[in-house]
């Protein structure tokens, strides 16, 4: 049974600070990871998706890296502002044939003040 | 192009009720998945649907239950309503012909039983 762990559960940081989150699999065999954003009562939101056979993406301030096979991917967020403000989620797709079941983790609750 | 919508976004039933939830995915997207959202369980994978099929099922009981119609919208539907199932329910939808195509959440409804 896939199981997904994110470390630290919460963080606060002063602006303009980089920040490294972490999330952790116990299952290597992953067709793709995903990083979301969720802000407080609303739906998630797609930051960052690598497949399997990627080792890093990138989009604006985020990069996100995987190592599938250690069970670990992380998202480094550089010059961060009160905007980023939210909960991150990661989730690992483990699904079977062509249907695909996302394993989430509990999520870094990341505050960053002025 | 228009996102995923869900609706109603809120809900509000008592326990022994049925309530049906309803999720339309991007244009052109033929997959949808239902997540559950709560703060002791986090997001937990309900069901996915692709083509008015189920292909993917979660650990849930039989109270839960979905389907999909030809247009890829889709609908949850919980039967004899319990307290432990107020939630965040969300749906994702993706091309859904491959397992590693990039989900995309909805809003979400928060449904609360009394």
């Amino acid at each position: 049974k896939q199981e997904v762990t994110q470390i630290p559960a919460a963080l606060s940081v002063p602006e303009g600070e980089n920040l490294v989150l972490n999330c952790s699999f116990t299952d290597s065999a992953i067709y793709n990871l995903q990083w979301f954003r969720q802000d407080p009562g609303k739906g998630l939101t797609s930051l960052l998706l690598i497949q399997s056979s990627q080792r890093e993406q990138t989009s604006g301030r985020l990069n996100a890296s995987l190592d599938k096979s250690s069970g670990r991917s992380t998202l480094y967020i550089a010059a961060s502002q009160p905007g980023d403000s939210a909960t991150y989620l990661c989730a690992v797709n483990s699904g079977t044939g062509t249907a695909s079941k996302l394993t989430f983790g509990t999520g870094t609750r990341l505050q960053v003040t002025l | 192009k228009a996102g995923v919508t869900q609706t109603p976004r809120y809900l509000i039933k008592t326990r022994g009720q049925q309530v049906t939830l309803s999720c339309s995915p991007i244009s052109g997207h033929r997959s949808v998945s239902w997540y559950q959202q709560t703060p002791g369980q986090g997001l937990q994978f309900l069901f996915e649907y692709f083509s008015e099929t189920q292909r993917n099922k979660g650990n849930f009981p039989g109270r839960f239950s979905g389907r999909q119609f030809s247009n890829s919208r889709s609908e949850m539907n919980v039967s004899t309503l319990e307290l432990g199932d107020s939630a965040l329910y969300l749906c994702a939808s993706s091309l859904g012909w491959e397992t590693y195509n990039e989900q995309f959440f909805g809003p979400g409804t928060r449904l609360t039983v009394l």
